[in-house]
């Protein structure tokens, strides 16, 4: 249950594409869903958030899709350039009084191809 | 500008060996994560943190590894013996609790390889 299972392991986009990627989780305790993009050699890095009760959030080129009755969630980057080559996580998190947990998805490697 | 640092950035070490990782959570944090990310597993949780206390290390191997924050400056994390299977990047990632919103903050990590 406190699983998040993330989908495709790998995804090639051409330039001006749209990158999809999808997660999908069991525990209805979480009550955040970051996504993170890691670059090379780098930590990762929050990229976008979206609560429970909303069912979208758009930032930029980067927007979140998230249907909570079928407990699953997307990331949508539009019009994909080379530099969002990178891999990206999905993540849930939550809280309970002293305890706190962000428990990740297992990574989708982006390739925008110019 | 505020960041999480993280040192070895590259360890070496033989089997048996003991390894220290360190990091320098942000200043005000008062929550500290250690994963570690390997290509099979993907980023996998070993310890957490708050106010320098461990509240969870379930994710961690006991009978091998220790994490310890002795200061708010400063979490270590310990592998005593190391073995060939540690071999991974070790991530330390600071935040803020009450209000966590699943934001933390990453160092570049320490990419440990066990011989």
């Amino acid at each position: 249950q406190q699983q998040v299972k993330q989908s495709p392991q790998s995804l090639i986009v051409q330039k001006g594409g749209i990158s999809i990627i999808n997660c999908a989780y069991e525990n209805t305790a979480f009550d955040y869903f970051p996504w993170y993009q890691q670059f090379p050699g780098k930590g990762p890095a929050l990229l976008i958030a979206i609560r429970p009760d909303v069912s979208e959030k758009k930032e930029g080129r980067f927007t979140i899709s998230f249907n909570k009755s079928a407990k699953q969630f997307s990331l949508h980057i539009m019009d994909s350039q080379p530099g969002d080559s990178a891999t990206y996580f999905c993540a849930a998190s939550w809280s309970r009084g002293a305890t706190n947990k962000l428990i990740f998805g297992t990574g989708t490697l982006l390739a925008v191809q110019p | 500008d505020a960041r999480v640092t993280q040192t070895p950035r590259h360890k070496v070490t033989e089997m048996g060996q003991e390894v220290t990782m360190r990091c320098q959570p942000i200043l005000g944090h008062n929550t500290v994560f250690w994963y570690r990310q390997t290509m099979m597993q993907g980023l996998e949780l070993l310890a957490y943190f708050r106010n320098r206390a461990p509240l969870d290390d379930s994710g961690m191997p006991k009978d091998r590894f220790s994490a310890e924050m002795p200061d708010a400056t400063l979490a270590t994390l310990k592998i005593q013996p190391s073995e060939p299977r540690d071999s991974a990047v070790y991530f330390c990632a600071s935040g803020l609790v009450p209000g966590f919103t699943g934001e933390l903050f990453f160092g570049e990590g320490s990419r440990l390889t066990v011989l």
